[in-house]
């Protein structure tokens, strides 16, 4: 099975701040990783797909990158709205496998 | 607009079965594989398993540590996916979520999410 490692599990960050959230993966999945925004007691929103495509309507200060077993999801110009949880996943195999997540404070 | 619906969570004791349904619309159900995932309280997301489109053999997948207790079916003809829970536990206590993909595009993961339905197992 393929661990997805994600870091930080935690983080606190400043309106208008850049920040990185890593996802390492056990082994090669090529681009298939997608990255999800999750609200307290709401469901996960797709925000990237194949590691860097903008899922419609996100806006363009999310973005994403990497191949194979490294990935990261980058957001600029921080906003009070993106505080919450994020999860990478993996599904290039089977069982898909969800990173253990990052809380981000704004 | 693409629309997935939860239902069935329930408070239920140990041991006991719960069947969990997913309605879809919107979308042409029977080229979609579906999955489900869940959430345990104050945890992360967990994938659980999928079923695949009749057109790719219409077979399930699933996680070890459900295996052998959750099945997953559907009804195309009502565009419904289903999650059958055996021998329920207190670490089953979740939120379940249902989500798909088209079967065609693989890269198309987890676009739509339903709002989740609760199981909580308990005695």
């Amino acid at each position: 099975d393929i661990q997805m490692t994600q870091s930080p599990s935690a983080m606190s960050a400043s309106v208008g701040d850049t920040i990185n959230i890593t996802c390492r993966a056990s082994q090669g999945i090529y681009n298939y990783l997608a990255w999800f925004q999750q609200k307290p007691g709401k469901a996960p929103k797709r925000l990237i797909y194949t590691a860097s495509a903008l899922h419609p309507g996100v806006p363009s200060r999310f973005s994403g990158r990497g191949f194979g077993t490294e990935f990261t999801l980058t957001i600029t110009s921080l906003q009070a709205e993106d505080l919450g949880l994020y999860y990478c996943l993996q599904h290039n195999q089977l069982p898909y496998s969800f990173g253990q997540g990052t809380k981000l404070e704004i | 607009e693409v629309q997935l619906l939860e239902s069935g969570g329930d408070l239920v004791q140990p041991g006991r079965s719960l069947r969990l349904s997913c309605a879809a619309s919107g979308i042409t159900f029977e080229d979609y594989e579906m999955s489900w995932v869940r959430q345990a309280p104050g945890r992360g997301l967990e994938w659980v398993g999928l079923i695949r489109t009749k057109g790719h053999g219409g077979s399930a997948d699933y996680a070890a540590s459900v295996k052998g207790r959750f099945t997953i079916s559907r009804d195309d003809s009502k565009s419904v996916a289903f999650l059958e829970v055996i021998s329920l536990t207190p670490e089953d206590t979740a939120v379940y979520f249902c989500s798909g993909r088209p079967a065609a595009i693989h890269y198309d993961i987890f676009a739509v999410w339903g709002r989740g339905t609760r199981v909580t197992v308990s005695p």
